[in-house]
């Protein structure tokens, strides 16, 4: 079955206590992403892979690492984490886009809820 | 910056009625349209999506209104079921470089409630 995993799904910390979530998928997708979803604002992209060892920052990307080592993981880490970044994390992945058209569809974990006090 | 501005962001139809939910955006150089559905405790998952080329796209209950020159595009949910109440994010993206990656900006999301 195609899908992306992620773990934790819950979790609540202390604040400075550092975590990672792990992500994972196994349609052997080269793009993957992380967004960060908060009630009136939607879903926000925090960082996004375009291959291995390729990262880069999305939209909201303060506070947050990622790293890409093999195709199928996309970890996010918080070094220090603040009761900002209390929210649902999304990893998810797609099929690396080609031509001139966008429209790839993008695959979503079902979303780790962590609670930073 | 809300390139893309969704509304309403929550939404109570009648078992049977028609839902609508709307979308707008501001850049021209969006090429594709889709709409995400999500269950509570589940991530988004793709219900429907459109091109600006086409009007309208139609799916089963679900359909896509397509407004190019007013840069609008909405999400129609016909007999509205109980088991559609989630909540609904309509979405742009923007092709990247040849061989790229593709940018998309979603909407804040519309929570659908379907009564009995």
């Amino acid at each position: 079955e195609a899908q992306v995993t992620q773990n934790p799904r819950y979790l609540i910390t202390v604040t400075g206590k550092k975590l990672t979530v792990t992500c994972s998928q196994n349609m052997n997708h080269e793009y993957m992403s992380w967004y960060r979803q908060d009630p009136g604002l939607g879903l926000r992209q925090i960082y996004y892979s375009m291959n291995v060892e390729v990262t880069d920052k999305g939209d909201v990307p303060e506070g947050y690492k990622v790293s890409r080592k093999e195709k199928r993981n996309f970890p996010l880490i918080l070094e220090s984490p603040s009761p900002n970044q209390t929210s649902l994390y999304f990893c998810a992945s797609s099929q690396r886009a080609g031509g001139l058209l966008s429209g790839n569809t993008i695959y979503f974990g079902e979303g780790s809820w962590l609670t930073v006090v | 910056q809300q390139q893309v501005k969704q509304s309403p962001q929550s939404l109570i139809v009648q078992k049977g009625g028609i839902s609508i939910i709307n979308c707008a955006y501001e850049n021209t150089a969006f090429d594709y349209f889709p709409w995400y559905q999500q269950f509570p405790g589940k991530g988004p998952a793709l219900l429907i999506a459109i091109r600006p080329d086409v009007s309208e796209k139609k799916e089963g209950r679900f359909t896509i209104s397509f407004n190019k020159s007013a840069k609008q595009f909405s999400l129609h949910i016909m007999d509205s079921q109980p088991g559609d109440s989630a909540t609904y994010f309509c979405a742009a993206s923007i092709p990247g470089r040849s061989g790229g990656y593709q940018k998309v900006t979603f909407g804040i999301g519309t929570k659908l409630q379907v009564i009995p």
